[in-house]
């Protein structure tokens, strides 16, 4: 049972725009930054997002993040095969002073 | 450049303790802010964070292992070493090593660079 939920499964045509969402609590998300981490098959996670919305160097800004309260949102647009992945959140969550992450969302393009 | 790279046992038995091993480079463990986290991937399941410790020799757990981990750094040798006692086939994952920027004093950062995991099975 992970601290952070996210939908278990997505999937959106090629070319089109995919939400996932993060939903947590006072104590991670609404008082700490969220970051972002996608793992195509087989391969460690790659940070995607961090400090809520911030791309890493190299990072095409198809990809973006939000927050809002308590919640916090990964928008792909442009979907590609390649971005089927599982894609994960995390943040630091202040009460547990322990890193938490979501239970990870596998991203399937049709 | 930065890279990490988790070295240990592949087989581990029932009971045991696990020591594993990340060995870095392109950065300090004794520069301000620096920090090395470990993170475990059970087969087909999520990511489930372990432990940290900062250039201050500051060190975090999980809560669910705390009494099993121990974490500690040796940055002469830029390696950040993991042991887990006590360990049971449901530890059967792939530990990961990734480095964590964006720490602040109340906590906070992010992981932006990871090694590429090391498989450990417990079994007898």
């Amino acid at each position: 049972q992970s601290v952070l939920t996210q939908p278990p499964s997505v999937s959106a045509a090629p070319g089109q725009k995919v939400t996932i969402s993060c939903s947590g609590s006072s104590s991670n998300i609404g008082n700490n930054y969220v970051s972002w981490y996608q793992q195509l098959p087989g391969t460690a996670p790659k940070l995607l997002i961090y400090d809520n919305n911030k791309r890493p160097s190299g990072i095409p800004d198809r990809f973006s993040g939000s927050k809002s309260g308590t919640s916090a949102t990964l928008g792909i647009t442009g979907l590609q095969t390649g971005d089927e992945a599982d894609y994960y959140c995390g943040t630091w969550d202040s009460s547990l002073s322990s890193v938490v992450f979501g239970g990870g969302t596998k991203l399937t393009v049709l | 450049q930065v890279t990490l790279r988790e070295s240990g046992p592949a087989l581990v038995k029932p009971t045991q303790t696990l020591t594993l091993t990340c060995t870095f480079s392109g950065f300090s463990l004794s520069t301000s802010g620096m920090c090395v986290s470990w993170i475990r991937q059970p087969p087909g399941k999520a990511l489930e964070w372990l432990a940290l410790i900062d250039w201050d020799d500051d060190k975090y757990y999980s809560t669910s292992l705390k009494t099993r981990l121990t974490i500690s750094k040796d940055t002469s040798k830029n390696q950040v070493v993991l042991t887990m006692t006590n360990m049971d086939p449901v530890d059967t994952a792939t530990y990961y090593c990734a480095r964590i920027l964006g720490r602040t004093a109340v906590g906070g950062g992010y992981f932006d660079y990871w090694g590429q995991g090391t498989l450990v099975t417990v079994s007898s």
